[in-house]
């Protein structure tokens, strides 16, 4: 089956900096991918829409300026998050598919 | 808008037991209905799918069965296994979405331990 890799699984940052994750589909481009978002013991809350060669489309309450999304190839989208702090500590995944959503392995995010 | 109710955790059981999950969702137009499992460590994996009512999906033993009168997509397993041991998340497309691109509402997951 399609493959989508993510990475790091794992980054601790320290309050105020910024960190890029990313999303690679390794046998199939994907014009749209997903950024979801999961806090302890929630469901998993879908952030933003990642559309290659143009904007992001996001959620409703989730700052665009702060969860900088970049898809500039039809395999590879990057969510940075920017100035991050405690609060965004989180497990952060991205999914991509055409015929099903295929899932990274999540990023697990913690900013000290 | 969409959402996705799904038996709270933690689910304990012996092997070989029974096991269901309850979901049951809220939509507008007629979603397609998924099971997800995250094994410890690893992504989300597609376990098993329904697109239409009364459709079964099945998958290692897993089933669901898409009821519209019920709006639910409970998630059963006849004999359960060490192995099944992992976290369970109920899911629905939104059709209106833009067809083959999946954006998904999720429920909050059920983690389930199988003791030997």
């Amino acid at each position: 089956g399609a493959v989508v890799s993510q990475h790091p699984s794992r980054v601790i940052c320290k309050s105020g900096t910024s960190v890029k994750i990313e999303c690679r589909s390794l046998d199939f481009q994907a014009t749209t991918m997903f950024w979801y978002r999961q806090f302890p013991k929630q469901s998993l809350m879908l952030m933003a829409t990642s559309n290659e060669g143009s904007k992001a489309t996001y959620e409703q309450g989730v700052e665009k300026d702060k969860f900088l999304i970049n898809h500039a190839s039809l395999t590879l989208s990057t969510l940075t998050v920017t100035s991050a702090h405690p609060e965004d500590s989180s497990f952060y995944i991205c999914s991509a598919g055409r015929t099903e959503a295929f899932f990274g392995q999540g990023t697990r995010l913690t900013v000290v | 808008g969409n959402s996705v109710t799904q038996m709270e955790g933690p689910v304990t059981l012996s092997e070989e037991a029974f096991l269901t999950i309850n979901c049951t969702y809220t939509a507008t137009g007629y979603p397609s209905l998924f099971w997800y499992v995250q094994y410890p460590g690893e992504g989300l994996q597609l376990l098993l799918k329904a697109t239409k009512a009364d459709d079964k999906g099945s998958n290692k033993g897993f089933e669901a069965t898409y009821r519209k009168e019920t709006t639910s997509f409970h998630l059963e397993k006849g004999s359960v296994q060490v192995s099944d041991s992992a976290v369970y998340f109920c899911a629905l497309s939104d059709q209106g979405s833009g067809g083959s691109n999946y954006k998904l509402t999720f429920g909050k997951g059920t983690l389930l331990t199988v003791n030997p």
